[in-house]
């Protein structure tokens, strides 16, 4: 099972919206409703954003929200602050393995 | 307050063999799966495996099928990951997860394993 496929880097300025892509198979995000995005600061702990395509859990940000289009899912951040520099990385549930993590974004604010 | 606490980090020659912990507290332990999360030095996470601690069932990753073993205790709320015999290769950060609705909602602060000779 490959990673699925995000984009190396994704960078925007403070106030603007930015969207990270997600892109698996239909095996994976294509096939079911398990799409989760994670943050991860430099040394430390990857912290759940996003569950179920859609849901944040309680204390994530409004501005962080999550979609999903055939095998394709995306993060969007909508009023980019300084705080959100960081790596972004997806998951899904698959059909056989069951996990597979996404290669990874890192996200520069400018 | 829902927590995973790891066993800190480890320096061992390759060859040697290892077993790092994960020790939850603050829910019911015993009904969660527990995920483990490989990340290599400056590189992407990478998903290993998963331990059912009521019932020590697993599910691995294929690409590190036989290289690690999954187990639990649940009589002390604490799930391990071990090696038999390291590899330089295995020098990297370890992370524990529960999993919560096929997510890992909330994660260990990670153990470092350095295998050097």
């Amino acid at each position: 099972q490959s990673a699925l496929t995000q984009p190396a880097s994704v960078s925007g300025s403070p106030g603007q919206s930015i969207t990270i892509s997600c892109t698996g198979t239909s095996s994976d995000v294509g096939g079911y409703n398990y799409v989760s995005w994670y943050q991860q600061f430099p040394g430390k702990a990857p912290k759940l954003i996003i569950y179920e395509v859609t849901n944040r859990p309680s204390g994530v940000p409004d501005r962080f929200s999550g979609s999903k289009s055939g095998n394709t899912a995306s993060l969007t951040i909508s009023g980019l602050q300084a705080e959100d520099e960081a790596d972004y990385y997806c998951t899904s549930y698959t059909r056989t393995i069951p996990y597979v993590f996404g290669s990874g974004t890192k996200v520069t604010v400018l | 307050e829902v927590q995973l606490v790891q066993s800190g980090a480890e320096v061992k020659k390759p060859g040697e063999s290892l077993k790092i912990s994960c020790k939850g507290s603050g829910y019911s332990f015993s009904n969660s799966w527990i995920g483990w999360v490989r990340q290599m030095p400056g590189k992407g996470l990478e998903w290993m495996g998963l331990v059912y601690p009521s019932d020590s069932d697993t599910r691995y990753s294929p690409s590190l099928q036989g290289q690690v073993t999954l187990s639990a205790d649940e009589s002390i709320n604490t799930v391990y990951l071990q090696w038999s015999s390291l590899k330089a290769s295995d020098t990297a950060m370890y992370y524990c997860g529960r999993i919560f609705h096929r997510s890992f909602d909330v994660w260990g602060q990670g153990t470092m394993v350095t295998v050097s000779s």
